[in-house]
């Protein structure tokens, strides 16, 4: 069964810390990985994905990493700023057909909290 | 300006009755989806369209119908058979081929009442 498990559930942090979150997938065949950040009551908004070849993204202070080999990724948060406060999410997504429809299996999220 | 848009943003149901569920996207994209999210779990999908005019059940279409007549418009009702409609539904698109990033809408919260 395809799953995505992230920890820590939850992580509070003072503001101007760099903070990391944690992805562990075991969905297959693999095809690529997303964090996405969504603010209370709102729709998640990507902010990197990365395909099986590609070790780190970065986006501003964003950064992600994907070992495919150990099937696990990591987003590095640095120079936390109160607007980071929101629930992060790691989305595996793998072809199922062969006519390349995708599917996205979906991590409960890490609720991070910056306090200033 | 583009974008996917859902409304209402809240929506009370009277237990027995069925609501629609809007979703619009501007973006041209082929495949839209519906997923549910619950406190403490992931989002499940539950209805995705890859093209105008066909439809394909998620992991938890009972209780839930769609239709695709526009590629723009994508709308969910909840019947009165779903048992445990509350929640936020979150609508997304995307370009339905391999690393085509998914866009979401800004949720519809649902309560029964």
């Amino acid at each position: 069964k395809n799953q995505v498990e992230q920890s820590p559930q939850s992580l509070i942090i003072l503001e101007g810390k760099n903070c990391t979150l944690q992805c562990n997938y075991t969905v297959s065949p693999f095809s690529n990985l997303r964090w996405y950040k969504q603010d209370t009551g709102r729709g998640p908004v990507s902010l990197t994905i990365m395909t099986f070849s590609e070790n780190t993204k970065s986006n501003g202070r964003y950064t992600a990493t994907l070992d495919a080999d150990t099937k696990q990724s990591s987003l590095h948060i640095t120079a936390s700023q109160l607007s980071d406060s929101a629930s992060y999410i790691c989305v595996v997504s793998s072809i199922w057909t062969n006519f390349g429809n995708e599917k996205l299996t979906f991590g409960t999220g890490t609720r991070l909290t910056i306090i200033p | 300006d583009g974008g996917i848009t859902q409304s209402p943003k809240y929506l009370f149901r009277k237990e027995g009755q069925n609501v629609t569920l809007s979703c619009e996207q501007n973006l041209n994209h082929d495949a839209m989806y519906w997923y549910r999210q619950d406190p403490g779990q992931g989002l499940r999908l539950i209805y995705y369209s890859q093209i105008v005019n066909d439809f394909q059940k998620g992991d938890i279409a009972e209780g839930y119908s769609v239709s695709r007549e526009k590629k723009e418009s994508f709308p969910l009702t909840v019947t009165s058979a779903q048992k445990n409609p509350t929640a936020f539904y979150l609508c997304a698109s995307s370009i339905g081929r391999e690393n085509g990033e998914a866009f979401f809408g800004q949720g519809t919260r649902l309560t029964v009442v």
